[in-house]
């Protein structure tokens, strides 16, 4: 069965060091990923997505995220977190039925 | 244009009453979907619309759940005897289908919050 798994339920870092949060997924075929922002009292809203090629994909606020098949890994990177980051991160992956699953989410916090 | 919108942003009802929560998805967009958020949770799948295809009803959690969606707009989710369990925000998502046949990202509403006393 599809899941995606987020080992981190919290995280905490530094306003300015670097963070990566992680993400794995079962799924037999070659999987559409997406990670998802979620600020308090806010939507969900997509920082990037992965469908093929490249497999290190960039997005929005300065994200990136690296798919690694043999890992089944689709970890979330910054280098340098702004204050303004703190928020519930998403991971989540589509199939070829166009089901979305998605993780429990890791919560960031960023102290100054 | 204009985003996913829900209706109402929040609903607080009484044990037993039957709610229902709207969704008015992103004009074009074939695919629709209904999650819940309970507190500190991940988001739990509910049902996919996809076009004018049977909809998938898997995460339904019970059958005091339904929803239906009129062609490709508005879908009202409906929870009849309502339960404290039910309290949760539940969000709605849209999706365009790309040449291809499949999905492009989820635009997600901001949510209804509902609060069962």
């Amino acid at each position: 069965a599809q899941s995606v798994t987020q080992p981190d339920i919290h995280i905490t870092v530094s306003e300015g060091a670097s963070l990566e949060l992680r993400c794995n997924y079962s799924y037999g075929a070659t999987p559409y990923l997406f990670w998802y922002v979620q600020s308090p009292g806010q939507g969900l809203q997509l920082l990037l997505k992965y469908f093929s090629g490249d497999t290190l994909v960039q997005g929005i606020k300065g994200f990136e995220a690296e798919f690694k098949r043999s890992q089944s890994s689709f970890n979330l990177r910054k280098p340098s977190v702004h204050w303004s980051d703190a928020a519930e991160y998403f991971c989540a992956v589509a199939t070829t039925g166009n089901q979305f699953y998605f993780g429990t989410g890791t919560s960031l916090t960023v102290i100054p | 244009g204009a985003g996913v919108s829900q209706s109402p942003s929040n609903k607080v009802t009484e044990k037993g009453k039957d709610v229902e929560l709207r969704c008015d998805p992103i004009s074009g967009h074939t695919a629709l979907y209904w999650y819940r958020q309970r507190l500190g949770q991940g988001l739990e799948f509910l049902i996919y619309f996809q076009g004018n295809s049977a909809p998938d009803k898997s995460g339904l959690p019970s059958d005091r759940f339904s929803a239906e969606r009129t062609g490709e707009s508005v879908s009202t989710l409906t929870i009849q005897r309502t339960q404290q369990e039910d309290s949760a925000v539940y969000l709605c998502a849209s999706s365009l289908r790309l040449a291809g046949g499949s999905y492009n990202e989820q635009f997600f509403g901001p949510g209804t919050r509902l609060t069962v006393l």
